[in-house]
């Protein structure tokens, strides 16, 4: 069964960075896109970007760019988001979500990040 | 930016009743790329419906979505005790892909 399994919970300082995996199993990695979506705490969902888990061709929103890296690891069927220069308001749970042709099927459990000085 | 707007924010309602949940967008949302999601404390959304109105593998027939453009409805026919939660609307047809506030379903 399809499984997106995320890194723990993660506390930073600002102005530091945070690496967060999504570990997947039960399909081919390769064949699909793999979404990063933010939910602060009684904010909205937020998507921040995608990559393509086969070529590795990434698109992130304008709000992150510059700040947010998205990359993969084929050989260990694993998608990364890193965000950097942190701030009190990216406190969120961050989610990975599989995109099956335009069908967000499957989400990752969440890793929450906090950051707080 | 596309904007979704969902109404109600809150909704109460009793088990057996039928629910109606709105999602307005800003602009049209191409080709219906519109999505509904259920969401309880503690957890990851769950894909209740994609492309406006095709059922999720797994969600009950009871969820029915419909609408085009930029109204869009989520519908449930007969509210199961485990249907009361957060309701989230997205639309992935133009980036950036955006999500509804959400609406909250809670038992009356």
């Amino acid at each position: 069964q399809v499984q997106l399994v995320q890194s723990g919970a993660e506390v930073k300082t600002p102005g530091a960075s945070v690496k967060v995996s999504c570990k997947a199993s039960g399909y081919t990695f390769t064949t699909y896109i793999m979404h990063w979506v933010r939910q602060a705490p009684g904010q909205r969902l937020e998507w921040m970007g995608w990559i393509n888990a086969g070529n590795g061709n990434t698109k992130s929103s304008q709000k992150f760019q510059g700040r947010v890296t998205i990359t993969r690891d084929t050989s260990a069927n694993t998608a990364y988001m890193e965000l950097s220069s942190l701030r009190s308001e990216d406190t969120a749970v961050y989610y990975c979500v599989r995109d099956a042709s335009r069908i967000y099927d499957y989400w990752g459990q969440g890793t929450l990040v906090t950051v707080s000085s | 930016e596309i904007v979704l707007t969902q109404s109600p924010g809150t909704l109460s309602l009793s088990p057996g009743e039928r629910a109606t949940l709105s999602c307005r967008a800003s602009q049209s949302v191409s080709s219906s790329y519109l999505a509904w999601y259920q969401q309880k404390p503690g957890q990851a959304p769950r894909l209740l419906i994609y492309g406006a109105s095709s059922r999720a593998t797994g969600s009950p027939d009871r969820f029915s979505g419909s609408g085009s453009g930029t109204d869009f409805t989520l519908t449930i026919s007969r509210l199961e005790p485990e249907d009361f939660a957060v309701y989230y609307c997205q639309q992935y047809g133009s980036s950036p892909y955006t999500f509804g506030q959400g609406t909250k379903l809670e038992i009356k």
